[in-house]
């Protein structure tokens, strides 16, 4: 079961680029990567999901390096309403395991 | 199409009480998985059904149990509530295991 460590917390500025990295040293071979952002009383939103390589969407990039031990979320030109808990969580495609989310990582985007 | 509905939006209860919160997936969905989150702890996980069958269970006692029905739905039950159960409880689908979570808002308990 791979456990997740993120930061607990980071701070920039509107219209940043912002950079959430995500250690999952023992991510096994069928284990994806995925992204929630959470504002304060909601539930969390998925963001963007990934295996390997780089994913990006609308909203978001994953850059997954070749061991696969860590993935980061780039948020470009972030703004206000990017303030939120951001959490990254590794499952596995071919069963049930247990879903453990990490710390999360709250953001706060100033003025 | 509806999201992920729970019901009640907020619950106050008393120590000792029992309660039973209710979760209706996205239609088509067959997963529900529950979760408890306090400031404390961050979003913990209790357990997952699919078709109507338990697949994993967190790390939480007994008193914490689950069910889901025929129609996916799924009703999570705490009996001799403790000061410590006071969180939100969050309730997700999916349509299978190696798909996105969709979660609902939250149930906020609140243990006097």
């Amino acid at each position: 079961l791979a456990k997740t460590t993120q930061p607990i917390s980071m701070d920039s500025y509107e219209g940043q680029e912002v950079n959430i990295t995500c250690s999952h040293n023992n991510i096994a071979t069928n284990d994806y990567i995925t992204w929630y952002q959470q504002f304060p009383s909601q539930g969390p939103r998925f963001i963007i999901q990934g295996y390997k390589t780089k994913v990006t969407n609308e909203v978001a990039s994953l850059f997954i390096p070749a061991d696969r031990k860590s993935s980061t979320l780039s948020l470009p030109r972030v703004s206000l309403s990017d303030t939120a808990v951001y959490y990254c969580l590794v499952g596995d495609d071919t069963g049930f395991q247990k879903l453990v989310f990490g710390t999360g990582t709250r953001l706060l985007v100033s003025p | 199409k509806a999201g992920v509905t729970q019901t009640p939006r907020y619950l106050i209860k008393t120590r000792g009480q029992q309660v039973t919160l209710s979760c209706s997936p996205i239609s088509g969905h067959r997963s529900v998985s529950w979760y408890q989150q306090t400031p404390g702890q961050g979003l913990q996980f209790l357990f997952e059904y699919f078709s109507e069958t338990q697949r994993n269970k967190g790390n939480f006692p007994g008193r914490f149990s689950g069910r889901q029905f025929s129609n996916s739905r799924s009703e999570m039950n705490v009996s001799t509530l403790e000061l410590g159960d006071s969180a939100l409880y969050l309730c997700a689908s999916r349509r299978s295991s190696n798909e996105k979570l969709f979660f609902g808002s939250g149930t906020q308990l609140s243990v006097l």
